[in-house]
C-alpha cells in the first residue's frame, strides 16, 4: 500500500497570506495525486487532479505542483472560505489518502 | 445538477448487517466509475470500494474484503454497499464518489452528503 503523509498537521495563516501544504508518498505515484478540501460537517470536494490541474469552479488562487513522491498545493492569498482540513490522495495504485492538514486562521 | 445522495445509514449491532444506497442525478449513470470513501468520526478519508460503469468489475480495500459488496443498478441509477459481519471499527460517516471514466482510478470529482453508521453496544 503506498502511504501518503502531509506536513505540517495543523498550520496557522493571516487572511491574504499564502498557504503552502505538503504531501509525500512513500513511492512514486507519477502525477496521479488529487487534493480535496473538506469543511466542517461537510464532504470533500476536489480542488486539483493530476497533481496541477484544477477542477471545474475552482479558483485560480488554488496551484499543485509536484510529481513522483513529492507534491505542494499552494493557495495564494487565503480568504476566510478556504479554512478547512485539505487532503492529498493518490490514485497510481488504488487510493490512498493523506491524514490531512488542517488549515486555521493565524 | 450533478447529485448524490446516499441513504441507509444507521445504527447497528456487531455482526450485523446493512445495505447503503446511492442514487444518482444529472449525469449518465452508467458511464462513470464510483466508489465508496470512508471517515470515521473525527479522522481521515479511507477508500472502502469501487465498481466499473458497467458494473462488471469491483474492487475493495482488504479490510472489507468477504464482508463488503458494492453493486450497481444502473437502470435505477443507484450504487449500493451491501455491509456485511460489522465491527465496531466500520462506525463511520460513508460518502459514494463518482470519477470521470467509466473505469475505476481516477480522482472523485463528485462526492456525496455521506450516511452515518454506527454501533450500538
Amino acid at each position: 500500500e503506498i502511504v501518503m503523509t502531509q506536513s505540517p498537521a495543523t498550520l496557522s495563516v493571516s487572511l491574504g497570506e499564502r498557504a503552502t501544504l505538503s504531501c509525500r508518498a512513500s513511492q512514486s505515484v507519477s502525477n496521479n495525486l488529487a487534493w480535496y478540501q473538506q469543511k466542517r460537517g461537510q464532504a470533500p470536494r476536489l480542488l486539483i487532479y493530476g497533481a496541477s490541474t484544477r477542477a471545474t469552479g475552482i479558483p485560480a488562487r488554488f496551484s499543485g505542483s509536484g510529481s513522483g513522491t513529492e507534491f505542494t498545493l499552494t493557495i495564494s492569498s487565503l480568504q476566510s472560505e478556504d479554512f478547512a482540513v485539505y487532503y492529498c490522495q493518490q490514485y497510481n495504485n488504488w487510493y490512498t489518502f493523506g491524514q490531512g492538514t488542517k488549515l486555521e486562521i493565524k | 445538477e450533478v447529485q448524490l445522495v446516499e441513504s441507509g445509514g444507521g445504527l447497528v449491532q456487531p455482526g450485523g448487517s446493512l445495505t447503503l444506497s446511492c442514487t444518482a442525478s444529472g449525469f449518465t449513470f452508467d458511464n462513470y466509475a464510483m466508489s465508496w470513501v470512508r471517515q470515521a468520526p473525527g479522522e481521515g478519508l479511507e477508500w472502502v470500494s469501487a465498481i466499473s460503469g458497467a458494473g462488471g468489475f469491483t474492487y475493495q480495500t482488504d479490510s472489507v474484503k468477504g464482508r463488503f459488496t458494492i453493486s450497481r443498478d444502473n437502470l435505477k441509477r443507484t450504487l449500493y454497499l451491501h455491509m456485511n459481519s460489522l465491527r465496531a471499527e466500520d462506525t463511520a460517516v460513508y460518502y459514494c464518489a463518482k470519477e470521470p471514466f467509466a473505469s475505476p482510478g481516477d480522482a472523485f470529482d463528485v462526492w456525496g452528503q455521506g450516511t452515518l453508521v454506527t454501533f450500538s453496544s
